[in-house]
Order: structure tokens, then C-alpha cells, then sequence
């Protein structure tokens, strides 16, 4: 699977839109961006998925450069609620391949 | 619908002493992982299975851990005996099978400390 680069922390303000950025120069023809997030002492929850056009759902937007070597998440309206680790995760969208998972990028939404 | 329901939450137990911790996936998901996830880290995989196969452990430690999922259904994990460095939240996922199936859906997660 082709590794993925995220900062390891971001604040953002309450109300603000907050703009994840996740690096996967080695991504593979058949490897769709993946996004999860963990609140604390809970189980990794999935957002949003991706292979080449931006995607958006009630959760948020996933938007991925024309070469797909790097992608953003965006909370659009960000509450504390969001506050939680974020991954970035590539891979092909079948079963046979698990989730690895790197440190993920860890958002603070502040009042 | 019940999401996955994984048991114990927490768990302390002495060095050497086993443990076991049970997963009941979603209904209909023949795909069940387990992850560890140390402090400060993100989740690695230990087991994958599809049905009752085991498809991938390559990462379990085998000296120590097992698996097992009878009926394809429910699983447990087991470590006997355990050491300080176990100490971790082992977490319990599953999804359906094929194609097209990204979203992996997890439990709550078990907190394991090693004294």
C-alpha cells in the first residue's frame, strides 16, 4: 500500500472550516483515499472515500489533486465536537486489504 | 442496527496471566479485523478474517496470541501469557466482503493493562 504524510497536529477555530492535508505521491492506478477520524477512547469511524473526483457527504468534503498525489478533508463548519485524530489512508476499495494506519493528524477545534 | 460490540472494555491483569477479549461484528459482515493500537499511535492490524478463514496474520504474534472465529460469525482474541508491552486498546472491526468495500465499521475497542 502507498504510505501517506500528515501533519502531526492543526488547531482550528470554532465555526471555521478546517482543511486537512494528507501527501500520497506513491498512490496506485487502483488505490482510492480514505478517510477516518478517532475521537478519544473511541473506535476509528469513517468519513469520506475517494479515487479521483472530489467527493462530499454529510461529514465532509474530500478533494483530490488531478495527479493524486495529495488530497484535503474539509470540515466545513467546525465544532469541538470534530476535535479527534484524522487518517489518511490509500488503498483499493476491496475487502481483501486491510486499513493501515500511520499516527494521523490530530485537530484541536478551539471555542 | 447494533454496531460492533466488543467485550471487555477494560481489562487489568498481572504479567503472565491470559486474557481473552470477544468480537461480535455487524450482521452480514464476513470480513472481521483486529487491530492494536499502542499509545499515541495508530491501530495496526493483527488478524484478518474472511468468514472462519484467517487470510492474514502476519503480524500476530504467534508465540502468544491466537485467534479464532467459529461459524464465521463471533471471534475472540487471546494472549496467553502476557507481558508489560501488551498494554494496548485491541480493537475489533468488520465489513462486508468484495468489491467496493472500503468502510470498515469498529467497536469500542478493549483497553488492556499489563501490571
Amino acid at each position: 500500500d502507498a504510505k501517506t504524510t500528515q501533519p502531526p497536529s492543526m488547531d482550528c477555530a470554532e465555526g471555521r472550516a478546517a482543511n486537512l492535508p494528507c501527501n500520497h505521491s506513491t498512490i496506485s492506478g487502483n488505490e482510492y483515499v480514505y478517510w477516518y477520524r478517532q475521537i478519544h477512547s473511541q473506535g476509528p469511524q469513517y468519513i469520506i472515500h475517494g479515487l479521483k473526483n472530489n467527493e462530499t457527504n454529510e461529514m465532509a468534503s474530500l478533494i483530490i489533486t488531478e495527479d493524486r498525489k495529495s488530497s484535503t478533508l474539509i470540515l466545513p463548519h467546525a465544532t469541538l465536537r470534530d476535535t479527534a485524530v484524522y487518517y489518511c489512508i490509500v488503498r483499493p476499495a476491496n475487502s481483501g486489504y486491510a486499513l493501515n494506519f500511520g499516527k494521523g493528524t490530530s485537530l484541536l477545534v478551539t471555542p | 442496527e447494533a454496531g460492533v460490540v466488543q467485550s471487555p472494555r477494560y481489562k487489568i491483569i498481572e504479567k503472565k496471566q491470559p486474557v481473552a477479549f470477544w468480537c461480535n461484528p455487524i450482521s452480514g459482515h464476513n470480513t472481521l479485523y483486529w487491530y492494536r493500537q499502542n499509545l499515541g499511535q495508530g491501530p495496526e492490524l493483527l488478524i484478518r478474517y474472511e468468514n472462519e478463514e484467517a487470510v492474514d496474520d502476519s503480524q500476530l504474534p504467534k508465540d502468544r496470541f491466537s485467534a479464532e472465529r467459529l461459524k464465521g460469525v463471533d471471534s475472540t482474541l487471546k494472549i496467553q501469557p502476557a507481558e508489560l508491552g501488551d498494554s494496548a486498546v485491541y480493537l475489533c472491526a468488520s465489513s462486508m466482503s468484495g468489491p467496493g468495500t472500503g468502510e470498515l465499521f469498529f467497536g469500542e475497542g478493549s483497553r488492556l493493562t499489563v501490571l
